[in-house]
């Protein structure tokens, strides 16, 4: 069975100042990993993903994250955020590649950015 | 380019009512499509996917039924509606072994 952890429930940062977002997984294969961000009362928009290479991913709107196989993590970074990027940042691992294969959601973390 | 639409954008609807949402897909040929379910405030849980016309498979039993009845559409159903079925409703597709992509959603309440 395969899990995700995001371990902070709700971060709050200053606009300007940098983020890093938590992950944590929990799988014996090789994960796929997904970031997703969810504006309020919107649909799930892909950030980023991470396959296999380089361990650090770049993503839209600046974002990137680190995949690390001896810490089972894969966190969000972002130099610099700005009050837009306030919403809900989901962690997902999809455990295989077939087709149909189940995505496991991490809680989510509410990012509010104070102006 | 692809483009993915739910319907209703929002439902409000009476305990034991039937329910029937949908979701369209224009732009990809022969996608692979998913039911999620959010409740408010959480995080979401894969109900249904479906690979091909026909064929779909219930990953997690909630007295919800889905059904594929053309290659760019996926049904999602019920003949009663329950309380613990308001939440809002994610339609999702992607390409054969491919990143999944959500609709806007469908919000949900029952009464």
């Amino acid at each position: 069975a395969q899990s995700v952890t995001q371990p902070d429930a709700r971060v709050t940062v200053s606009e300007g100042a940098s983020l890093q977002l938590r992950c944590k997984y929990s799988y014996s294969g090789t994960p796929y990993l997904f970031w997703y961000v969810q504006y309020p009362r919107q649909g799930l928009q892909l950030l980023l993903k991470y396959y296999s290479g380089d361990p650090v991913v770049q993503g839209v709107n600046g974002f990137e994250a680190e995949f690390s196989k001896s810490n089972s993590s894969f966190h969000l970074r972002k130099a610099s955020v700005h009050w837009s990027d306030s919403a809900v940042y989901f962690c997902v691992l999809r455990a295989n590649n077939n087709a149909g294969a189940k995505l496991t959601f991490g809680g989510g973390t509410r990012l509010t950015v104070r102006p | 380019a692809q483009t993915i639409h739910q319907w209703p954008v929002a439902e409000i609807k009476a305990v034991g009512s039937p329910l029937s949402l949908g979701c369209t897909i224009k732009g990809k040929s022969s996608p692979n499509l998913y039911w999620y379910w959010q409740a408010t405030g959480g995080t979401l849980q894969q109900l249904f996917y479906s690979i091909t016309v026909g064929q779909v498979e219930s990953v997690v039993q909630l007295n919800l039924s889905a059904s594929r009845p053309k290659d760019d559409q996926f049904i999602l159903s019920t003949e009663k509606l329950l309380l613990s079925h308001s939440g809002f409703y994610l339609c999702a597709w992607s390409g054969a072994q491919d990143t999944q992509y959500f609709g806007p959603g469908t919000r949900l309440l029952v009464l």
